[in-house]
């Protein structure tokens, strides 16, 4: 079965100093996409970033960048110099072939409060 | 800029009537689209695959009769509730993409009372 974990329920970071929230993933699927989201409370759903189990360097896309120890079956984000504005839900997830289609599979998601 | 856009974004019905949500993608063709459930401060939760054309999949324990799906053209699709309830209540939001990609609509927080 397709399983993604995250184990942080909560987190609480200082301004501008650098996060990392865990995300591990269980599939039989060697060919497999990990996806990282931010929900505000508004709802919305932010797309932050992509990497593929084939992709041989760790994502990045601005000030986020994707811990991908594939070995060790984890996918951390890790977000550097962190704002009041990061304040979120922020939620992994895992797409397979094996799954079906392109849907995705969450995890249960951490709460990231950024302290002034 | 959104390219899932989703209506309506808010809304309270009574119970046992019926209400539709829509799903468009406004700069491509989605022949797939996902509809997902998230309780208060829960994940989301999948609850079907939208297919153009052809009936939806619903995933184990979701009632179809229920939460009808209709994916008639490339860029719409819908999800009714039909004779709601009060534990209907929840956040509905929609998805689709490519293949490294997945956008979401603004979703939709519905309020049975």
């Amino acid at each position: 079965a397709q399983k993604i974990t995250q184990t942080q329920p909560g987190m609480f970071v200082q301004e501008k100093e650098a996060v990392t929230l865990d995300c591990t993933y269980d599939t039989s699927d060697p060919s497999y996409g990990l996806f990282w989201y931010k929900q505000p409370s508004s709802g919305e759903m932010i797309f932050l970033i992509y990497q593929g189990s084939y992709d041989q360097q760790n994502a990045t896309e601005g000030r986020y960048s994707l811990n991908f120890q594939k070995a060790r079956k984890s996918a951390n984000l890790v977000i550097s110099a962190s704002q009041l504005g990061d304040s979120a839900m922020y939620f992994c997830a895992m797409r397979s072939p094996l799954q079906g289609a392109q849907k995705l599979v969450f995890g249960q998601g951490t709460r990231l409060t950024i302290n002034p | 800029g959104a390219v899932v856009s989703q209506h309506p974004s808010r809304v309270i019905c009574k119970s046992g009537t019926s209400v539709k949500i829509e799903c468009r993608s406004l700069d491509f063709q989605a022949t797939t689209m996902f509809w997902y459930r998230q309780f208060p401060k829960k994940s989301l939760m999948l609850m079907a695959t939208s297919n153009e054309g052809s009936k939806a999949t619903y995933e184990q324990g979701v009632e179809k009769d229920k939460f009808l799906i209709n994916h008639a053209s490339l860029t719409l699709s819908t999800l009714t509730v039909t004779s709601a309830h009060p534990e209907d209540s929840s956040f509905y939001i929609c998805s689709a993409g490519g293949q490294t990609e997945a956008f979401f609509g603004q979703g939709t927080r519905l309020t049975v009372v």
